[in-house]
């Protein structure tokens, strides 16, 4: 089975900074994605940006970036200029691309992002 | 759009009672899910349904019961409440087993007293 582990359960940044997220993960498999979403006190889960691993290119979204490594099995989140607006819980997660097994998301236990203004 | 939406939003159950939880979704998704939310543990799974009509266990399936009615619906039932099932729920939705983005309903606050 896959595991996703956030080594930070807390990270605090001040506004328009840049903060990274650690993410790392293990596996067996070749072929697999990653998420990370964004989790805000009203508890709604929003996809922040996704990657496959069969991509070797870095996923951006705006203000939002990975550094997937995949021989290290590591998928950090940078968030640059930090806003007010981010804080929340941040989620890495996995699915594997596998036809056989369980499907669904792999889930690491989060870590709390705090913006000082 | 609603996406996917989850009824109840908040509800207080007494040990040993039973409720279903419902989740529809509107974006014609072949496979639905039920995760479950408890402090400092992020999301585990507890049932899926890669199409209608099948269901597979996910990591914590003990005490519930789940339905895929249709394609549109899934729902999770607890038959006999307990307090350890004290927890936020949500439902997803994706179009397939690939890549493709999991969709979150809002979730749904359970107490069990």
């Amino acid at each position: 089975a896959q595991t996703v582990t956030q080594s930070q359960p807390e990270m605090s940044v001040q506004e328009a900074e840049t903060v990274t997220l650690s993410c790392t993960y293990d596996t067996s498999e070749s072929d697999y994605y990653l998420f990370w979403y964004k989790q805000p006190p009203s508890r709604q889960m929003i996809l922040v940006i996704r990657q496959e691993a069969y991509k070797q290119q870095n996923a951006t979204e705006n203000r939002f970036s990975v550094n997937f490594q995949k021989a290290a099995k590591s998928f950090s989140l940078k968030i640059s200029d930090s806003q007010l607006g981010d804080a929340a819980m941040y989620f890495c997660a996995y699915r594997s691309s596998a036809g056989g097994g369980a499907d669904g998301l792999t889930f690491g236990k989060g870590t709390h992002l705090i913006i000082q203004p | 759009n609603a996406g996917v939406t989850q009824t109840p939003k908040f509800q207080v159950l007494k040990t040993g009672q039973s409720m279903t939880l419902q989740c529809a979704q509107d974006m014609n998704h072949n496979s639905m899910y039920w995760y479950r939310q408890d402090p400092g543990m992020g999301l585990r799974l507890i049932y899926y349904s890669a199409s209608e009509g099948t269901t597979d266990k996910g990591e914590v399936p003990n005490g519930y019961n789940v339905s895929r009615l249709n394609k549109r619906e899934f729902s999770l039932r607890l038959e006999s409440a307990a307090p350890s099932q004290t927890s936020v729920y949500f439902c997803a939705s994706t179009r397939s087993r690939s890549g493709n983005t999991i969709y979150f309903g809002e979730g749904s606050w359970l107490t069990v007293v």
